[in-house]
């Protein structure tokens, strides 16, 4: 039981261009959101976060959206750079349950110069 | 500021055999974590210590897997005896705290390789 699925396996765009990485949650006790960069060999790396209570949330060329009424989450990178290719994990965790994150399955970032 | 420390880095064994893995974590990080990832998947938490306690383990395969944070600093995760689905990268993390606003850390993992 999938509760966090981020359905695109893979995204290419062309450098300069916005990159739009979308991820989807089930688990309505999700109030606390994350996404988290991975390069080869390394362990992921925090990015940026939401709480439930907003629906926004940027930092430099990285912006976060909320729907809870969709149950669904975007980052948005803006403008993409080489560098930014990555793999890219959502993750959630629950009211009052600590810091028990559920990572979705990840999408691979190709930024082409 | 160092980071979250893991050892080996790659790991390959025989199913049936047994292996440990080290992590030491950020100094002062009082939550520790780690996380079982299998190609293809995103991270899967296996256990959290708070401190040299265990906050859940709900998720640890416990007739195979063990976990301990004895002085609440550094951990080993072991896997006895190994099968093949345990082929994964195993991440260890680190975090100030245990509620969700506390940043986590990652280690660079182990890949395991079970044959």
């Amino acid at each position: 039981d999938q509760q966090v699925k981020q359905n695109s396996p893979s995204l290419s765009v062309q450098e300069g261009r916005i990159s739009i990485l979308n991820c989807d949650y089930t688990n309505s006790m999700f109030d606390y959101f994350l996404w988290y960069k991975k390069y080869p060999a390394e362990g992921p790396t925090f990015l940026i976060s939401i709480s439930s209570i907003k629906d926004k949330n940027e930092d430099g060329r990285f912006t976060v959206f909320l729907n809870k009424s969709a149950k669904h989450l975007s980052l948005h990178i803006v403008p993409s750079q080489p560098g930014d290719s990555a793999v890219y994990f959502c993750a959630a965790s629950p009211l009052n349950a600590g810091n028990m994150l559920t990572f979705g399955g990840g999408t691979r970032l190709m930024v082409k110069p | 500021e160092a980071g979250v420390a893991q050892s080996p880095r790659y790991k390959i064994i025989e199913k049936r055999q047994s292996v440990a893995f080290w992590c030491n974590p950020i100094s002062g990080h009082a939550t520790l974590y780690w996380y079982q990832q299998i190609l293809g998947q995103g991270p899967k938490l296996l256990i959290q210590f708070q401190n040299n306690g265990v906050v859940d383990d709900s998720q640890l395969p416990k007739d195979r897997f063990s976990a301990e944070r004895l002085k609440g600093v550094d951990s080993t995760l072991k896997i006895q005896p190994a099968k093949l689905e345990d082929s994964a990268v195993y991440l260890c993390a680190s975090s100030l705290g245990g509620g969700s606003s506390y940043e986590q850390y990652f280690g660079p993992g182990t890949r395991l390789t079970v044959t």
